[in-house]
């Protein structure tokens, strides 16, 4: 099973809404990423959260981790067509030297 | 400074038939992943060089397909008598260090007729 599960599989807000994403993993990690998709094509890295960090703002975006509850939320705010894209979180087991991809959530953005 | 580069951007070719697929990484990056996306679907791990190293196979899916790292930089992905449901976009990302921000190629499109 995924170490990494998004929810909503799919979201569609207007613009200038929020949007929040979620991820739940599922053994304890050294940090927790979270990756955007445009069009199928390679990821984009957009911020790294650690095990020992709550909360992190990056622009738009700010992501909340809560190790105890083995879960971390992306919130975009004031959103724009152009945030329209697939959002992965990523995850690395302890002790695992590689990362483990959810199978995402799809972002849609009404103008 | 120049990114992760994956070629061909697109390959079609016929059942049977054996592909490659080449991705340079960020120079001096150590760390080197191959992952697999179809469809409309999340990443699927295939492989992960560190170093010198040995590979960590443990997601390639089946003794078809192989991949090495020559000289510590660029990867091949060498896919044998392709079949219809290896039709997938081919994901290559470097890192500095496993487990850290990894950064990702364009992505090869892969269709098997």
């Amino acid at each position: 099973s995924q170490q990494g599960e998004e929810d909503p599989q799919a979201l569609s807000i207007q613009e200038g809404e929020n949007a929040t994403m979620n991820c739940s993993y599922k053994t304890s990690i050294n940090n927790l990423q979270w990756y955007r998709q445009n069009s199928g094509r390679g990821l984009v890295h957009l911020i790294l959260i650690r095990s020992n960090e709550r909360e992190k703002h990056s622009g738009r975006l700010r992501v909340t981790l809560d190790t105890s509850k083995k879960s971390s939320s992306l919130l975009i705010t004031a959103s724009r067509a152009a945030d329209t894209a697939s959002y992965f979180c990523a995850t690395d087991a302890q002790g695992a030297q590689k990362l483990v991809f959810g199978q995402g959530t799809r972002l849609t953005i009404n103008p | 400074g120049a990114g992760v580069s994956q070629s061909p951007s697109n390959k079609v070719t016929e059942k049977g038939k054996d592909v490659e697929l080449r991705c340079d990484p960020i120079s001096g990056h150590t760390a080197l992943y191959w992952y697999r996306q179809s469809l409309g679907q999340g990443l699927e791990f295939l492989i992960y060089f560190q170093g010198n190293s040995a590979p960590d196979k443990s997601g390639l899916p089946s003794d078809r397909f192989s991949a090495e790292r020559t000289g510590g930089s660029v990867s091949t992905l060498t896919i044998q008598r392709t079949q219809q449901e290896d039709s997938a976009v081919y994901l290559c990302a470097s890192s500095l260090k496993s487990t850290e921000t990894q950064y990702f190629g364009p992505g090869t499109r892969l269709l098997v007729l």
